[in-house]
Parts: C-alpha cells; structure tokens; sequence
C-alpha cells in the first residue's frame, strides 16, 4: 500500500531560525498533501494543504512546496517561534483515504 | 457549532472487557474516520465511512469494528478488548467528495489492563 515517509523524526531549531521537514511517497496517483500540527494534549489540526497543480504555497511564515516528478513535499517553517513546537505531520490522499507520515517532533531551542 | 466530540474521554478497561468510542459531528460532513495513536507511529486509520451506512477497513482494522447509522455518528466498537489496544483514538470528519481538511475530535485515552 502507499506509505509516506517523513524525515527527520524529531528535530530542534534555535528560535528564529528556519525548519524543514521532508516527506516522501511512492504513489504517483495522490494529488493532496496536507500538513498538521499537533500541540502536547491537543488534537491534530491542519496548518497548510496544497494540491497537486500547484509547487508551492505561502501562508505567513510556513511555506509548503512539492515536487511530484521527484515524490516528495517539505513545509517550511521561518522565522520559528516557541509556539512552534508541535508534532507535524504530513499526509497525502490515497483512494478515499488519507495516510499520514509518523510525525516530526519540532522543538524551538530558546 | 460543536464541531467533532468524542465520549469517553478516558477509559480503563480489563482484558476481554467491551466497550463503545462514540463520535459525534454537527457540520453535516459526509466522512468520518477513527484512527489510533502510538508513541512513533503516527495517526494509523482503523475504519472509515464515506457516507451513512457506509463503512470501510482502514491500515489496522483487526480487533474493532464500527457503524455508521446516522450520518453525524460514527461509533467504533471493541468487542474483547486486548492490551495491544491501549492507545489515543481520534476520531475525524470532512465535508467528503473533494479532499479537504479533516476535523479531529479531543480523543479518548484508553488503557487496557
């Protein structure tokens, strides 16, 4: 079945700087990647999409771009805040389902 | 609007024990999904519904089993339960028929003994 690899597992920033987290799948047929956040507790909540006619969309300071040529989709986070340490996962669509990555643990170092 | 929520919020169940996770959606999205959460191993989907009285295996669907019989529930079942399902359930729903984001409800915190 499809699976979708992500990488790295878990991954600390100093505050301000840049992160990226990269995923990978093998299905040419998933045309939706979306990404999710998930705070300590909380429940997962979507942060950014982006469809497969597009190779990359901006909101505010997380970015996600694809390259379906090569199989993979990263997110971008700048200018990284404490409120950015979450678990995120990627995900992408298969049939009617949607798959997700095992998460990125992001911690901001202050 | 509610949103997704989900009861219990906890549970403590022995082995062999039953029980019923029951989710509830008041944004009249035609799918709803249940999915388990591991330390490690991401948000794995155990059923899913694109409709009701629809219902569909997901990645890990041994051990449970669901029912869909009015659209905004979506009741996951665990008939004898074993300590291989202690996990986070969240259960999920989206508006269906183009992909678009998936709601989660709070989830339920089992532990079986």
């Amino acid at each position: 079945g499809e699976n979708v690899e992500q990488h790295p597992s878990t991954l600390s920033v100093q505050e301000g700087d840049s992160a990226v987290i990269k995923c990978t799948y093998s299905d040419s047929a998933s045309n939706y990647f979306p990404w999710y956040k998930q705070e300590l507790g909380k429940r997962p909540q979507l942060i950014i999409d982006i469809r497969s006619n597009v190779g990359e969309k901006k909101d505010q300071r997380i970015a996600v771009t694809l390259n379906k040529t090569a199989k993979h989709f990263s997110l971008h986070i700048t200018e990284t805040q404490p409120e950015d340490s979450a678990v995120y996962f990627c995900a992408l669509n298969r049939d009617d389902k949607i798959i997700f990555g095992k998460g990125t643990r992001l911690h901001i170092l202050p | 609007n509610a949103g997704v929520t989900q009861t219990p919020k906890f549970r403590v169940l022995k082995t062999g024990q039953s029980m019923t996770l029951l989710c509830a959606q008041d944004m009249n999205h035609e799918y709803m999904y249940w999915y388990r959460q591991d330390p490690g191993m991401g948000l794995r989907l155990i059923h899913y519904s694109v409709g009701e009285g629809t219902t569909a295996k997901g990645e890990v669907p041994d051990g449970y089993n669901v029912s869909r019989l009015k659209k905004q529930n979506f009741l996951l079942g665990l008939e004898s339960a074993a300590p291989s399902q202690t996990s986070v359930y969240f259960c999920a729903s989206e508006r269906g028929h183009t992909y678009n984001e998936q709601f989660f409800g709070p989830g339920t915190r089992l532990t079986v003994l």
